[in-house]
């Protein structure tokens, strides 16, 4: 069952602009991480924050989550063409038993023009 | 750094064919995972595995099954095509004891056409 909900579905910016993609999720969760996929590829995972946490920060990446609302989101500053991929929100239920079975969303697709 | 090969990347097969997709990793993981995707549905969990000869049905098991006789490797079946499974299929790895989350590992992908 498909737990994410992840908004927008395409998002197309300039280089050099800020990216922000929204994931909202129905369960309590012990963590939520995003992902990115490169067209026809695998998944990568890009960063991971606990359900305790508010915001963290990985380079150009800033995951924000909010467990009241059970919402969160990931900014990319400074957006490059090379950034251009699906990015994909995944949780954690809680009480999953440290299983990796992770709920993903559906994805935004993300075009950063040159 | 973790690797999950799945050994073909593109097949095409035809209606009824018995279809064998191969996922290996090289890092001793506990737990695997098949998924397909498909545009429009995101990610679907076909079958999991938490340990040899161990398997549990997922959101979307129909058509499929599954075998994992040695810890490294995972192999999902299509016993007989359809169309309908057309598809992209992921396969990925996840170790229990990992230090830093419940992070996955994802394949490249392999992308199925059925005839």
């Amino acid at each position: 069952s498909q737990q994410g909900e992840e908004d927008p579905q395409a998002l197309s910016i300039q280089e050099g602009e800020n990216a922000t993609m929204n994931c909202s999720y129905k369960t309590s969760i012990n963590n939520l991480q995003w992902y990115r996929q490169n067209s026809g590829r695998g998944l990568v995972h890009l960063i991971l924050i606990r359900s305790n946490e508010r915001e963290k920060h990985s380079g150009r990446l800033r995951v924000t989550l909010d467990t009241s609302k059970k919402s969160s989101s990931l900014l990319i500053t400074a957006s490059r063409a090379a950034d251009t991929a699906s990015y994909f929100c995944a949780t954690d239920p809680y009480g999953s038993s440290n299983t990796g079975k992770l709920i993903f969303g559906q994805g935004t697709t993300l075009q950063v023009k040159p | 750094d973790v690797k999950v090969t799945q050994s073909s990347r593109y097949l095409v097969k035809r209606t009824g064919e018995k279809v064998f997709l191969e996922c290996v990793q090289d890092m001793d993981h506990e737990n695997m995972f098949w998924y397909r995707q498909d545009p429009g549905l995101g990610l679907r969990l076909i079958y999991f595995s938490y340990d040899v000869k161990m398997k549990e049905k997922g959101d979307i098991p129909e058509g499929y099954s599954v075998s994992r006789e040695k810890k490294e490797r995972f192999s999902l079946i299509l016993e007989s095509a359809s169309t309908n499974q057309t598809s992209m299929y992921l396969c990925a790895s996840f170790s229990v004891g990992t230090h830093l989350g419940n992070t996955i590992y994802f394949g490249e992908g392999s992308w199925l056409t059925v005839v």
